[in-house]
């Protein structure tokens, strides 16, 4: 049964810094990942999907990397900024279920001034 | 706009009441889900409906029961909801496969009193 975890739980960082957002699975057999923000209270805004044969993909100040024998993907936000604060996703297809996919319980971040 | 939409966006019924969520995508996609979002829990899948098709249900209640007239369109009816059922209810669309992006729409904040 696929798994996923996302750490840390919550980030604080002041506008401008670099940051990094962890997520693990414990099934590498995948076919994609895929990374989501979420708004409070709002529905999921895609961000950005790696196929199982990229190791990494780019969005603006986004970059996504993918290393699928350690079970583990990084999201890499540039340049902060408060309008980043949200929470982050990620998702894997569930193990032998193209269809499911496992969410991991997301990386609340706050972005100050 | 994210192509996926909700209505109701909120809804508060009570236990005896019999509602119905609706979910409309316009990405001509040919697979559908609901998904249940409750506090601090990961996202959960309920349903997936591939070609009008439901392929999974995942042990479900039958107070929820979905309902996929076309491939554009996908219904929660809901009936004789307990509390705990109060959650954003999700829906989301994908070509189908599980191998492309999801979309989901802003939800359906649901009470249960």
């Amino acid at each position: 049964k696929q798994e996923v975890t996302q750490i840390p739980a919550a980030l604080s960082v002041p506008e401008g810094e670099n940051l990094v957002l962890n997520c693990s699975f414990t099934d590498s057999a995948i076919y994609n990942l895929q990374w989501f923000r979420q708004d409070p209270g709002k529905g999921l805004t895609s961000l950005l999907l790696i196929q199982s044969s990229q190791r990494e993909q780019t969005s603006g100040r986004l970059n996504a990397s993918l290393d699928k024998s350690s079970g583990r993907s990084t999201l890499y936000i540039a340049a902060s900024q408060p309008g980043d604060s949200a929470t982050y996703l990620c998702a894997v297809p569930s193990t032998g279920t193209a269809s499911k996919l496992t969410f991991g319980t997301g990386t609340r971040l706050q972005v100050t001034l | 706009e994210t192509g996926v939409t909700q209505t109701p966006r909120h809804l508060v019924m009570g236990m005896t009441n019999k509602k119905s969520l609706k979910c409309e995508q316009h990405l001509g996609h040919n697979a559908m889900y609901w998904y249940k979002q409750s506090a601090k829990k990961p996202l959960e899948l309920m349903f997936v409906y591939n070609f009008k098709e439901q392929t999974e249900n995942n042990s479900v209640p039958s107070r929820f029961s979905p309902e996929c007239p076309n491939s554009s369109h996908l219904f929660l009816h809901l009936h004789t909801l307990q509390p705990e059922d109060s959650a954003l209810y999700l829906c989301a669309s994908s070509q189908g496969g599980g191998v492309t992006e999801a979309f989901f729409g802003q939800g359906t904040r649901l009470t249960v009193v």
